[in-house]
Order: C-alpha cells, then sequence, then structure tokens
C-alpha cells in the first residue's frame, strides 16, 4: 500500500469493555511499531515486531494490553478491561528493517474511553 | 535505556527568523536521530534524519547536527514560514535490531507572520 493504514480512525467505548485497533503495514516493511500518544505528550513506545522474531513487548504499560502479527504483515493491539486512563492516540510505525530505518506512521486511532 | 531530553517545549518566532530545537540523549550506543514534525491531528512525519558517522546534514532549510561527544543533537530552521508551525520531536535509536525510537517530549514552534 501507499503508508501504513490503522483502523479505525477512532473508537469511543465504554470503561472496562474490550477494544482492537489494526494496523496494516507498508507492503514491503518487516518492522513494525506501537506507539501511544497522549494528549500534548510525546510518543510512548508499546510494542515492536521484527519478522519471525519474538516481539520485544518491554514497553506495554500492563498486561491488560497485547499485540499480535499474523502472517509478517497486519498488526493487531488489543487492550482488554479498558481503563480511562486508555484513552489516546495509537500510533503504528513501520520500517523497511529494524535497524535504523526511517520509521513512516499511520494517521493512527484515537480512543476514548468513558 | 535510551533517554532523550528535549528543548524548548515551546518556541515562537517571527516570520523570517531562525530556529533552534536541541535534544539531548543519554545512551551513548545510540546511533540513529530523526526529527519528525506534527501537525495537529495529523501523523508524525519524518523531516529530516542522521547517524553517527555525520556530523551535519542540510535539506533546503532544515539542517541537523550531532555532537557525539556531548550527546547532544539539534534541528535548524532558517528562513521560517508559517507553515512551519507544528509540534516537533526529536528520536533516538541504538544500533540492535529491532530498538524502537525513543522520542523527546516534543517542541510546539509557533512562527507569526
Amino acid at each position: 500500500g501507499a503508508g501504513v493504514s490503522q483502523s479505525p480512525s477512532n473508537k469511543v467505548t465504554e470503561k472496562g469493555k474490550d477494544v482492537e485497533l489494526r494496523c496494516d503495514p507498508i507492503s514491503g516493511h518487516t518492522a513494525l511499531y506501537w506507539y501511544r500518544q497522549s494528549l500534548g505528550q510525546g510518543l510512548e513506545f508499546l510494542i515492536y515486531f521484527q519478522g519471525n522474531s519474538a516481539p520485544d513487548k518491554s514497553g506495554l504499560p500492563s498486561d491488560r494490553f497485547s499485540a499480535e502479527r499474523t502472517g509478517g504483515s497486519v498488526s493487531t493491539l488489543t487492550i482488554q478491561r479498558t481503563q480511562q486512563e486508555d484513552s489516546a492516540v495509537y500510533l503504528c510505525a513501520s520500517s523497511l528493517t529494524g535497524r535504523s530505518q526511517p520509521q513512516h506512521f499511520g494517521d493512527g486511532t484515537r480512543l476514548s474511553i468513558l | 535505556g535510551e533517554n532523550v531530553e528535549q528543548h524548548p517545549s515551546t518556541l515562537s518566532v517571527q516570520e523570517g527568523d531562525s530556529a533552534v530545537i536541541k535534544c539531548t540523549y543519554s545512551d551513548s550506543a545510540s546511533n540513529y536521530f530523526p526529527w519528525y514534525k506534527q501537525e495537529l491531528g495529523k501523523r508524525p512525519q519524518l523531516i529530516i534524519d542522521i547517524r553517527s558517522n555525520v556530523g551535519e546534514k542540510k535539506d533546503q532549510r532544515i539542517a541537523v547536527t550531532l555532537n557525539k561527544t556531548a550527546k547532544h543533537f539539534s534541528l535548524h530552521i532558517t528562513e521560517t514560514q508559517p507553515e512551519d508551525s507544528a509540534v516537533y520531536f526529536c528520536a533516538a535509536s541504538g544500533a540492535q535490531a529491532g530498538t524502537a525510537l525513543i522520542f523527546g517530549k516534543g517542541t510546539t514552534l509557533s512562527v507569526s507572520s
């Protein structure tokens, strides 16, 4: 595809519900990253996928957060039992490889927890 | 782990002036330093990057300098225009495969005409 695609663009849900966010990286990019951006804040690393290697989950804030990447392409970030502090924009990025390569971002999913 | 500090948090300049944003990093193993521009409600866009084997890189009105010894790097924008108004983020990452970008907290640049 032309760029990183994320869906949905906006998601509003009630506290305690589970949500799934989707990321479709640039075709051919082997590395995929998830970041979180709270209002007026910088980008916080969540998780990283590189090829078939085990993902780097070191940025996940709690065990309510998980992610998978099927077939080395599309990735899904799942947040279980959502809390109000989970409200943020979730950004996905991909790069050609995981070694010091430019990362290209999607438009993000704006998640609002009521 | 890596820590990136960015200053100033806000910067206001007149159109045509220069703007400088500075970042420091903590991990001497970091070797890749991109800068992103994010307009309100939009995705971060890569505007320039530099690797540790280079001291300076320029692209039209934008330049980045890197001082490995002092572990700091700076973004320079010359002849600023109103459309340069945005939030700018610096970032750093290491040499190992899978090293994610660690971002500064951002600088809000306002260019008034």
